[in-house]
C-alpha cells in the first residue's frame, strides 16, 4: 500500500510565477490536509479537504492560495504570483476519517523555493 | 500565539540513556495528543498518541505521559538509540476539529 505521494519534491519558481503542488492520498483515504513548514518552525495547518469539498480553510492565506481535491486525481495546492515569503516545505497528509484519532499520514513534502 | 510549545529546540543524549522530550499546551479544549518524528527531507511519521482520558501510553521503547492539570506532556524514549536522532514534533487537536496544531519541534541527537 503506497503512502502519501507528493510531487514535485522540489520546485523553484521566480517571483510572480505560479506554483502547483500535487498530493495523492493513501489508497482508501478521502480526507486530505495541507500544512506549511517555514524554516525553524513547526507545521502550520492550511486547509482540509474531502473529495470535491473544502471543509476547513481557516489556515489558508486569503489571497493567491487555493486548494482543490477533485473527484478524480490528486489534490492540488495552487499558489499564484509567488513571493519570497512563500518559500517553505509544504506537506500533505491524508486520513481515512476526519474524526479525532483518525491518524494523519504525511507525504514527503514539496520544498518550494522562490527566487 | 503558540498553542503548543516545545521549549527545547535541541537535546543531546548518550546512547542507552533515557531521552525526555517535553511539550506544553495552552488550549484546554485539546483532548488528543500525538508525537511525530521527522527525518531530514522526509515527512513526519506518527510515533505515539494519547487521549486526554489517559495519563500514560506505552509502545515499546516509547512512553507518553500526560498531565492535564499542568497542560504538559512528555515523550520518554528508553533506551535511546542513534537511529532515534531526528526532530520530534508534539501535536494536539480538539475532537471534532481535525487540524493538528504542532509545536516547533525538538531536535534529538543520540550520541553513540
Amino acid at each position: 500500500n503506497a503512502g502519501v505521494m507528493q510531487n514535485p519534491r522540489h520546485l523553484v519558481r521566480r517571483r510572480g510565477q505560479e506554483a502547483r503542488l500535487r498530493c495523492s492520498p493513501m489508497k482508501g483515504h478521502s480526507h486530505v490536509y495541507w500544512y506549511r513548514q517555514l524554516p525553524e518552525e513547526g507545521l502550520k495547518f492550511m486547509v482540509y479537504l474531502q473529495k470535491e469539498n473544502i471543509i476547513d480553510e481557516s489556515g489558508m492565506p486569503k489571497e493567491r492560495f487555493s486548494a482543490e481535491f477533485p473527484k478524480e486525481g490528486p489534490s492540488i495546492l495552487r499558489i499564484q504570483q509567488v513571493v519570497r515569503g512563500d518559500s517553505a516545505a509544504y506537506f500533505c497528509a491524508s486520513s481515512p476519517s476526519g474524526l479525532a484519532g483518525g491518524l494523519q499520514y504525511f507525504g514527503p513534502g514539496t520544498r518550494l523555493t522562490v527566487t | 500565539d503558540q498553542q503548543v510549545k516545545q521549549n527545547s529546540p535541541s537535546l543531546s543524549v548518550q546512547e542507552g540513556r533515557i531521552s525526555i522530550l517535553n511539550c506544553d499546551y495552552t488550549n484546554s479544549m485539546f483532548d488528543y495528543f500525538l508525537w511525530y518524528k521527522k527525518y531530514p527531507a522526509e515527512g513526519p511519521t506518527f510515533l505515539i498518541s494519547i487521549s486526554s482520558i489517559k495519563d500514560k501510553n506505552e509502545d515499546g521503547r516509547f512512553t507518553v505521559f500526560l498531565n492535564k492539570s499542568a497542560k504538559h506532556l512528555s515523550l520518554h524514549i528508553v533506551p535511546s538509540q542513534p537511529g532515534d536522532s531526528a526532530v520530534y514534533f508534539c501535536a494536539a487537536l480538539n475532537s471534532g476539529n481535525t487540524p493538528l496544531v504542532f509545536g516547533k519541534g525538538t531536535r534529538l541527537s543520540v550520541i553513540a
